[in-house]
């Protein structure tokens, strides 16, 4: 059963625009959340996180925003840029140790 | 060296072979993890390791799929009697207790394929 989901497999982007890639769970006992970004033939690589005791975090051009009576996260990229270009996974916890996945949203900004 | 390293990168089984595949974690990171990505999956766990005290193996899919990390260390993931559903990339991730925060540190992983 997946607990964390992206139903968004690929997203297209005109560079400068605003990327919004979008990720939903089931387990309300989450409290942590971290997006990771992977490009081909690496290993995912740490973006951004935000707790559950918080509704946005933002860091340079990358903001995640959590809905937690919606059970939703979002992780917006302004602008974006052909470098974001990567598979973006979502993933969420409850120990702090045992990470729950989505299956990832494929990002390509258009030059 | 700076990041997690895994080896070998790439690993060809045939069905009922045994393999090993190895994770250096980042020098002083106390935790140490084993995720399993199938193809157009998103990583699953299988098992946590505090030093050398395997503390979570709930994730490991069967009694085929054994880890150690003897010396708290460096981590063996060793799969006996391959089959074609364990073809997948083995992912090791590394991280300071308590670093949740931010996140794991990833190897590249190591891709099995098991004909």
């Amino acid at each position: 059963d997946q607990q964390v989901k992206q139903n968004s497999p690929s997203l297209s982007v005109q560079e400068g625009r605003i990327s919004i890639l979008n990720c939903d769970y089931t387990n309300s006992m989450f409290d942590y959340f971290l997006w990771y970004k992977k490009y081909p033939a690496e290993g995912p690589t740490f973006l951004i996180s935000i707790s559950s005791i918080k509704d946005k975090n933002e860091d340079g051009r990358f903001t995640v925003f959590l809905n937690k009576s919606a059970k939703h996260l979002s992780l917006h990229i302004v602008p974006s840029q052909p470098g974001d270009s990567a598979v973006y996974f979502c993933a969420a916890s409850y120990t702090g140790n045992q990470f729950y996945f989505g299956t990832g949203t494929s990002l390509t900004v258009i030059p | 060296g700076a990041g997690v390293s895994q080896s070998p990168r790439y690993k060809v089984a045939k069905r009922g072979q045994d393999v090993a595949l190895r994770c250096d974690p980042i020098s002083g990171h106390v935790s140490l993890f084993w995720y399993q990505q199938a193809l157009g999956q998103g990583p699953e766990f299988l098992t946590y390791f505090q030093n050398e005290a395997q503390l979570d193996k709930s994730g490991l899919p069967s009694d085929r799929f054994f880890a150690e990390r003897p010396e708290g260390s460096v981590s063996t993931l060793k799969i006996q009697r391959t089959q074609q559903e364990d073809s997948a990339v083995y992912l090791c991730a590394s991280s300071l207790a308590g670093e949740a925060n931010y996140g794991y540190t990833f190897g590249s992983g190591t891709r099995l394929t098991v004909v």
